[in-house]
């Protein structure tokens, strides 16, 4: 099976500071890790993934994750917060081991509210 | 590229009715998904389209839930008999026809389903 963890529900930052937002992971074989932001009464905006290769993934709007096998993480970075930024942000997997006939269902965390104040 | 589009995006309805939503996915695209997300929730896996097959269905689609792609197009989510519980964001995405399972799903603004 696979399944995310957000332990954090909301994430306070000041303007100008960097942020982070932790996802830990849990799958049976190698996982594909993905980044979505959902701003009030929109769908999921995709910011980034990981695959294979570099563990630092660059993304949309300044974002980046790094992926940390030993810790099973994926947490979202950006070195200087916006008020724009503030949104719920998801981390969702999805299990290679689960192979193409299993379907491409991603499971989501519950999600992390930033809040950047000026 | 217009994105993927949904409609409506707010339903509100009584119990026990039926209510239909349509997804439209970006034009190329062949895999089309359905997801469900309650209020302070993430999103949750319903159904899976690859063109006109549906191949992959979770145990939350309880028999009241039928999807459809007739011509591996749009989709239609039809829920019967609704019930409070249903009230939810019914979320669609879809993934090119070149990507496997790497590829990226990108979401619809969702409908947003009221159950009185």
């Amino acid at each position: 099976a696979q399944s995310v963890a957000q332990p954090e529900d909301q994430v306070n930052v000041a303007e100008g500071n960097p942020l982070t937002v932790k996802c830990t992971y849990s799958v049976s074989g190698n996982p594909y890790l993905f980044w979505y932001v959902q701003y009030p009464n929109r769908g999921l905006q995709f910011l980034l993934k990981y695959i294979t290769g570099d563990n630092l993934v660059k993304g949309s709007y300044g974002f980046e994750a790094e992926f940390n096998k030993s810790q099973t993480s994926f947490h979202l970075k950006k070195p200087s917060a916006l008020v724009s930024d503030s949104a719920l942000y998801f981390c969702a997997v999805r299990d290679a081991y689960l192979g193409n006939n299993a379907g491409n269902m991603l499971t989501f965390g519950g999600g992390t509210r930033l809040m950047v104040k000026p | 590229d217009t994105g993927v589009s949904q409609d409506p995006r707010h339903k509100i309805t009584k119990r026990g009715q039926n209510v239909t939503f349509r997804c439209d996915p970006i034009s190329e695209h062949n895999r089309l998904y359905w997801y469900r997300q309650t209020l302070g929730q993430g999103p949750e896996f319903l159904t899976y389209f690859q063109n006109e097959a549906q191949l992959e269905k979770s145990r939350l689609l309880s028999d009241r839930f039928s999807a459809e792609r007739p011509k591996g197009s749009f989709s239609t989510l039809e829920i019967q008999r609704t019930e409070q519980g249903d009230s939810a964001m019914y979320l669609c995405a879809s993934s090119p026809a070149s990507g496997g399972i790497t590829d990226t799903q990108y979401f619809g603004p969702g409908t947003r389903l009221t159950v009185l």
